[in-house]
């Protein structure tokens, strides 16, 4: 999993809650990436950072915020407007200064139940 | 949205066998790499090829890119336990964003 920690790993919530999920990465990366996974299925972009102060939507944006405060860090807000919030969200990052690279390192996961 | 769909959606096969997954993409791009998910876990980056490669090798894995087909294979060769995951293949959409299939859930029978 890299130098990128997501906490926690399961995460319990009752229904009209905001939730925050926490990414921290070590690796002075300047992007970071936030996915949303389904059961059986693949990875959604939710929204995606590749500066401090900077972050823009992805895919599946809506019911959803986030911060970049912090080179190093990036959490994902899950807000009560989300329908569906349940769900294995995924953190990433990404080097694109320097010596560029195309893949993406990602933590272990978030496993959020909203009931 | 510009996607790679891997074929098949599913596949158990025994220790020692070889596994071979696909995927197809629909636009042009500059590379394609395939990534790798143990049950409950983070992906893993396995491999990436280039547009103007036609095959890369790593250990045990061989990738192929055909670019006229837009599609790609991932062959991992003498299957072990340890190798049971689902595999995703990734190709960029634009300079920032990967767009990730929906993978091949790979089991490998004792």
């Amino acid at each position: 999993d890299g130098g990128i920690t997501q906490s926690p790993k399961y995460l319990f919530r009752k229904e009209g809650q905001n939730v925050t999920l926490s990414c921290e990465q070590n690796l002075n990366h300047d992007a970071m990436y936030w996915y949303r996974q389904d059961p059986g299925q693949g990875l959604r972009l939710i929204y995606y950072s590749q500066i401090v102060n900077d972050f823009q939507k992805g895919d599946i944006a809506e019911g959803y915020s986030v911060s970049r405060e912090k080179k190093e860090s990036f959490p994902l807000t899950v807000t009560s407007a989300q329908k569906n919030p349940t769900a294995f969200y995924l953190c990433a990052s990404r080097q694109i200064t320097g010596i560029a690279s195309y893949e993406q390192y990602f933590g272990p996961g978030t496993r959020l139940t909203v009931t | 949205s510009q996607q790679g769909e891997e074929d098949p959606q599913a596949l158990s096969i025994q220790e020692g066998e070889n596994a071979t997954m696909n995927c197809s993409y629909k636009t042009s791009i500059n590379n394609l790499q395939w990534y790798r998910q143990n049950s409950g876990r983070g992906l893993v980056h396995l491999i990436l090829i280039r547009s103007n490669e036609r095959e890369k090798h790593s250990g045990r894995l061989r990738v192929t890119l055909d670019t006229s087909k837009k599609s790609s294979s991932l062959l991992i060769t003498a299957s072990r336990a340890a190798d049971t995951a689902s595999y995703f293949c990734a190709t960029p959409q634009g300079a920032q964003k990967l767009v990730f299939g929906q993978g091949t859930r790979l089991t490998i029978n004792p």
